[in-house]
């Protein structure tokens, strides 16, 4: 089975730019995730969607949202890019955000890089 | 003060050793913790999950959990090379909310 894929990989931009970045959960979830890492830092928890709806926002400023598809795929958008922003960004996947024992699977990332 | 805490490390340990890693949480309501491997570049990958006092072993590794004195522990037994890592600890306050992670322990295991 497939695992949590996000796209792109890679992605350079520059300051004031925006960025959209795809996550697609592992077949049967419902829930994703949202965390931005920072070299050297562990990760930091930006939105949680659940059935197409928000159930978490993270400590982040409103140049970010996201939205999430029938399908449970999710998108995150970033507005006026920051170089502070230059991080991984990490989609993670779960069953059913109710149970004490669900637990969080998470995509390969993206590496964002602000110049 | 943190809301989860790990020693940064790195933890050197010789090949075939014990390797020990401690975290520790400030809210007491945490419910559920969780143990993940990051390799350089690479995302977390879950290794353990905990939920109640005691100890849980999977293989080579065993996760401690006191919930009384706010900690949570890994080991890796027999210590390989390719356990050298970055490893997270995570704990969610309740069902399926937000992980909250620390920043990670460097673990370097030595051949």
């Amino acid at each position: 089975d497939a695992g949590v894929t996000q796209s792109p990989t890679h992605l350079i931009k520059t300051r004031g730019q925006h960025v959209t970045l795809r996550c697609s959960p592992i077949s049967g979830h419902k829930s994703v995730s949202w965390y931005q890492q920072v070299l050297g830092q562990g990760p930091q928890f930006i939105f949680q969607y659940y059935e197409k709806e928000e159930r978490g926002r993270g400590n982040f400023p409103d140049r970010f949202s996201a939205r999430q598809f029938p399908n449970y795929s999710s998108e995150l958008n970033v507005n006026a890019l920051l170089l502070g922003d230059s991080a991984l960004y990490l989609c993670a996947s779960s069953l059913v955000p109710e149970t004490t024992t669900d637990t969080q699977y998470f995509g390969p990332g993206t590496r964002l890089t602000v110049l | 003060q943190k809301e989860v805490e790990q020693n940064s490390g790195p933890l050197s340990v010789p090949e075939g050793a014990i390797a020990s890693l401690n975290c520790t949480y400030s809210d007491r309501v945490s419910q559920s913790f969780f143990w993940y491997r990051q390799y350089s570049g690479k995302s977390p990958e879950l290794i353990m999950s905990i939920y109640s006092n005691g100890d849980k072993e999977d293989g080579r590794f065993t996760a401690q959990l006191n919930k009384a004195s706010q900690y949570v522990s890994l080991l890796i037994r027999d210590s390989q090379p390719s356990d050298s890592a970055t490893y997270l600890c995570a704990v969610t306050k309740a069902a399926g909310n937000k992980l909250t992670f620390g920043g990670g322990t460097r673990v370097l295991v030595k051949p």
